[in-house]
């Protein structure tokens, strides 16, 4: 089993709708990051939490550490919004830090 | 003020051959990781530095090595190059280390093709 699990793997919907992905992992964490990827391979981080949600324009992180889970939603989706969505959660084993990523999850967001 | 640069963008080498990647961080950045992107495998975490140590490595074999100079530029080098290291090499950078919740600046990549 991954330490991290995102779903759906894709995703295809249109202009307005709601976003939601979804993100579990496996071990207890001191972070949890959401990655934005656009085709051509640029990577930019949207959010690191490490507990409760975060907020930036139509995007919102949340996530619950009991249930090692979290999620990443975007409100009135757009075009410009398609892209891979990763999740990656930081953890420190045996004294070393440990970054795991998940598979991503592809939007594709019609207009 | 100018983002993480990457050089060279694109690269093919030759089984066997090795190849040394470059890193310029964000001015005042001491932080840098990188990272390897595959179809098969996706991200992976290749290893951190931070004021010229390296303070994290992930699970790859010896022959993918790094280092940081003085001035934060940091250079990973691959020796013996297989077909399975083609990839997309990604560094970033961020003020301090990443374990303190410094937010990550990533540069546009490497694209390595072995032959």
């Amino acid at each position: 089993k991954n330490e991290v699990e995102q779903s759906p793997q894709n995703l295809t919907a249109q202009e307005g709708e709601f976003i939601t992905i979804n993100c579990s992992y496996s071990v207890g964490i001191s972070a949890l990051h959401w990655l934005q990827q656009h085709p051509g391979g640029g990577i930019v981080s949207l959010f690191m939490l490490s507990s409760g949600k975060k907020k930036h324009g139509r995007l919102i992180a949340t996530i619950n550490i009991q249930e090692k889970h979290s999620s990443l939603h975007i409100t009135a989706s757009h075009p410009r919004d398609s892209a891979v969505y990763i999740c990656a959660v930081r953890y420190v084993i045996q004294g070393a830090q440990k970054l795991v990523f998940g598979q991503g999850t592809r939007l594709t967001i019609n207009p | 003020k100018a983002g993480v640069t990457q050089t060279p963008r694109y690269l093919i080498k030759t089984r066997g051959q090795q190849v040394t990647l470059s890193c310029s961080p964000i001015s005042g950045h001491r932080s840098v990781s990188w990272y390897q992107q595959t179809p098969g495998q996706g991200l992976q975490f290749l290893f951190e530095y931070f004021s010229e140590t390296q303070r994290n490595k992930g699970n790859f074999p010896g022959r993918f090595s790094g280092r940081q100079f003085s001035n934060s530029r940091s250079e990973m080098n691959v020796s013996t190059l297989e077909l399975g290291d083609s990839a997309l090499y990604l560094c970033a950078s961020s003020l301090g280390p990443t374990g303190q919740s410094y937010e990550q600046y990533f540069g546009p990549g490497t694209r390595l093709t072995v032959t």
